[in-house]
């Protein structure tokens, strides 16, 4: 089955503690996008990558990191920096730059305890 | 003022009734325009799919895009429960790696 698999599904973390969030495609995609959601404010765009080894911040970078050393991974590191981690984290995949259709995986839920 | 403004809702409407969603930009720039459903707890799937102005149907869903009056909606006709969602419009100004949403809205179609 091709499409964009996030893990883990629920993800707690301990203040000041860095957590990884996986995202892996099998779609052959070449872009890859990482969004924050909140309720009420829709997505906001964290990083980006349209091609491997390079990646753009976006919107909210800030307390965020990113690789992309393989097309099919870009896993978001939320560092200790993030003063207000708790939210869903989606990720997506499109063929190139987003004027085309995008993907999204099931998203991963973290909550800072 | 945000670049995509969408009402929140929650929006409840009846079985069978035809439901008109919205999202109203500021970007002259934009080009591609999409429509997006969320089921509670997962990640958001596309629906619709518009590149400039007009509209396109698909089934029970019409995407319209106005880009005078910077203006998109979806319509929904013949809603049904299975319906119940959250609904996010985006756009994009083309090659810019950056995809706008807007907050999205709650539909509940109640039997």
């Amino acid at each position: 089955d091709g499409g964009i698999t996030q893990s883990p599904k629920y993800l707690f973390r301990k203040e000041g503690q860095n957590v990884t969030l996986s995202c892996e495609q099998n779609l052959n995609h070449d872009a890859m996008y990482w969004y924050r959601q909140d309720p009420g404010q829709g997505l906001r765009l964290i990083y980006y990558s349209q091609i491997v080894n390079d990646f753009q911040k976006g919107d909210i970078a800030e307390g965020y990191s990113v690789s992309r050393e393989k097309k099919e991974s870009f896993p978001l590191t939320v560092t200790s920096a993030q003063k207000n981690p708790t939210a869903f984290y989606l990720c997506a995949s499109s063929t190139a730059a987003l004027n085309t259709e995008a993907f999204f995986g099931q998203g991963t839920r973290l909550t800072v305890v | 003022q945000k670049e995509v403004e969408q009402d929140p809702g929650p929006l409840s409407v009846p079985e069978g009734a035809i439901v008109s969603l919205n999202c109203t930009y500021s970007n002259s720039a934009f080009q591609y325009f999409m429509w997006y459903r969320q089921y509670s707890r997962k990640g958001p799937e596309l629906l619709m799919y518009t590149y400039s102005s007009g509209n396109k149907e698909d089934g029970r869903f019409t995407a319209q895009v106005d880009k005078s009056s910077k203006y998109i909606s979806l319509f929904i006709r013949d809603s049904q429960p299975s319906d119940s969602a959250t609904y996010l419009c985006a756009m994009s100004a083309g090659n810019t790696g950056k995809l706008i949403f807007g907050q999205g809205t709650t539909l509940q179609v109640k039997p």
